[in-house]
């Protein structure tokens, strides 16, 4: 089993830019997080998706930031325009709801650093 | 309020020693509760389940108190290896919440 891939590892950006990151969670997995970690606020969910339907998005901090999840394998988590203040690791972890057991299976998160 | 609350830390802990780390959520609604670890620069993973009843798993022993809305992880014959940050973790209605974690330094 692969795990949960992010893409890219790391990302520097300057503001205004657009962003775009990425995430292939664990085939049969039913559900995707997306959490941003920062020293100051720790571990924070922005959105989660259960059989790709959005279910909770109050996390995103404002318009700038989108998220999608067109099919089972892949999503997106966008930033449009980016700030320095959206520096920080974004997290995307995938599990099966309702299967019993709740694992959250993280990916190796992308660092996003916007100048 | 934050939903899930933990001290911070750090705690400097001699190497063979017991610890034990506190968390307090907010929402009496929460229903399933974990411990993660988190190595540095690496993503959290699960460490264990917390139940009601309380559960071992080794040198770990994590407790749940309802009433109080308070969970504990216990950590017996401290390894250098178990050097980490723990973050606590909540489930309310499938979103599941994670606390700012306790930092956690075992010295030789």
């Amino acid at each position: 089993d692969a795990g949960v891939i992010q893409s890219p590892r790391h990302e520097v950006t300057e503001m205004g830019q657009e962003v775009t990151l990425r995430c292939k969670p664990i085939s049969g997995h039913n559900s995707l997080f997306w959490y941003r970690q920062t020293m100051m606020r720790g571990l924070e969910l922005l959105i989660y998706f259960n059989n790709n339907v959005p279910i909770d998005d109050s996390g995103m901090p404002e318009d700038r930031f989108s998220a999608k999840m067109p099919n089972a394998s892949f999503s997106t988590l966008k930033i449009q325009p980016s700030e320095p203040r959206d520096s920080a690791v974004y997290f995307c972890a995938s599990t099966n709801l309702g299967a019993g057991s709740l694992t959250l299976h993280f990916g190796n998160g992308t660092r996003l650093t916007v100048t | 309020r934050k939903e899930v609350e933990q001290d911070p830390g750090p705690f400097n802990v001699p190497e063979g020693a017991t610890v034990a780390f506190n968390c307090t959520y907010s929402n009496s609604a929460s229903q399933s509760f974990f411990w993660y670890r988190q190595d540095c620069r690496k993503e959290p993973k699960l460490l264990m389940s917390v139940y009601s009843s309380g559960n071992e798993d080794g040198r770990f022993t994590a407790q749940l108190n309802r009433a109080s809305q308070y969970i504990s992880l216990l950590i017996r014959d401290s390894k250098l290896s178990d050097s980490a940050t723990y973050l606590c973790v909540v489930n309310r209605d499938d979103k599941i919440i994670f606390g700012k974690g306790t930092r956690l330094h075992i010295l030789p």
